[in-house]
Order: C-alpha cells, then sequence, then structure tokens
C-alpha cells in the first residue's frame, strides 16, 4: 500500500534554511505519471500548495514562495526532499508530502515552528 | 492563481441528515486535455486531509456512495447524505488544472 511519512527540524530560528524529508512506500518516482508534493498548513488555517516534482524531474513551484523553494528527489531511496531558505515565524505550520495529482494519498505531516 | 471560494465556512447537521457544499473557481477547471481537475477533501480533527472524490465526481477508492461531487466549469458541488459521526471535520475543495494547485478555505461540518 501506499504511504508517506515527513520528517524535518521541529524547530529552527528565523533565516535559517528549512530541509524537509518525505519518505515514501508503495510507489516509485521512476514509474511514468508519479510524482510527490508538498503542503502546508497553518495551525488552524487553510491549505498552502508548496510544490510538486514528477518522475522526468519536471518541478513546479508556488510563485509566491518560489525564490526559496528547491524540490529534489532520490529515487532509489523513495525519498524527496523540500528546502525553504530564509524562514520567517510565517512558515510555522504542518508539512504535508502527499502523492498527486489529486493528492490521493498524505503523509501525517511535520509540525515546523519557526522562533527566535 | 485560481481562487476557490468555498460556502459556507461552516455547517451544522443531525446524524442522518444531508448537506451540500459548494466550492467555485475564479476560472474555468476544465484543462487543456479536457479533463476538469477538482477533488474535494475532508480533514478530521486531528488528521492529515483525505481525497474523497476526485475529477469532480470520481469516489477515491473505499469512499461511502454516500458522497457525491458534480458541477461543471467554474460551479461544482459536494452532497453528503446520511451523515455519520465519522464525517465531522474540515472539507476542502481543490483544484489541479493550472498551476499553482489551490484550496478552497474549508467548510467545517459540525453537529447540530
Amino acid at each position: 500500500q501506499v504511504t508517506l511519512k515527513e520528517s524535518g527540524p521541529g524547530i529552527l530560528q528565523p533565516s535559517q534554511t528549512l530541509s524537509l524529508t518525505c519518505t515514501f512506500s508503495g510507489f516509485s518516482l521512476s514509474t511514468y505519471g508519479m510524482g510527490v508534493g508538498w503542503i502546508r498548513q497553518p495551525s488552524g488555517k487553510g491549505l498552502e500548495w508548496l510544490a510538486n516534482i514528477w518522475w522526468d524531474d519536471d518541478k513546479y513551484y508556488n510563485p509566491s514562495l518560489k525564490n526559496r523553494l528547491t524540490i529534489s528527489k532520490d529515487t532509489s531511496n523513495n525519498q524527496a526532499f523540500l528546502k525553504i531558505t530564509n524562514v520567517d515565524t510565517a512558515d510555522t505550520a504542518t508539512y504535508y508530502c502527499a502523492r498527486p495529482t489529486p493528492f490521493d494519498y498524505w503523509g501525517q505531516g511535520v509540525m515546523v515552528t519557526v522562533s527566535s | 492563481d485560481v481562487v476557490m471560494t468555498q460556502t459556507p465556512v461552516s455547517l451544522s447537521v443531525s446524524l442522518g441528515g444531508q448537506v451540500s457544499i459548494s466550492c467555485r473557481s475564479s476560472q474555468s477547471l476544465v484543462h487543456n486535455n479536457g479533463n476538469t481537475y477538482l477533488s474535494w477533501y475532508l480533514q478530521k480533527p486531528g488528521q492529515s486531509p483525505q481525497l474523497l472524490i476526485y475529477k469532480v465526481s470520481n469516489r477515491f477508492s473505499g469512499i461511502s456512495d454516500r458522497f457525491s461531487g458534480s458541477g461543471s466549469g467554474t460551479d461544482f458541488t459536494l452532497k453528503i447524505s446520511r451523515v455519520e459521526p465519522d464525517d465531522l471535520g474540515v472539507y476542502y475543495c481543490g483544484q489541479g488544472t493550472q498551476y499553482p494547485d489551490t484550496f478552497g478555505a474549508g467548510t467545517k461540518l459540525e453537529l447540530k
């Protein structure tokens, strides 16, 4: 079955770089049509899509954060990564990875707090 | 960006009742390939969102036929019949027709 799990630092300081890992099973990013996406959700608020990466290494970013986002993958180890540079308190959220499109399987989410 | 507008913001329902949630997009969600990438998700308290409906009206694997989606173009509806306690939470519509993917602000379904 398809599973995804996010991991991250938990807490970091403003201006640092947030590095997130999505480890998945049940599908492969070497398979045609497969991808991994990242979505975040501040506490008590709605969903914001951040980025997708596809089997062919095609990448799409939310323009509102594009200059700060880098998505990548390690196909051999069934992992996808997201880096967000120069974080701010506004980046405090639960970060989810999910399989697009639609987002049919989601990870449990990882809470990230940006605080000085 | 495509703006997704959901109404109502919250909804109270009695168990066994029926509800409808509306989702309107600021642009047509018909893709060049003819598909309409409009999905519905439910986020139960303390959980990740889960996919209910994709491409307007297709139920995802394991989703009860009490959930049905309809609509076209810019106007979409999710109907839930015979509401059960496990249906409570926040419902989101989302579009994947045009990057960036966007979601509605959510509709909270509560018990009356």
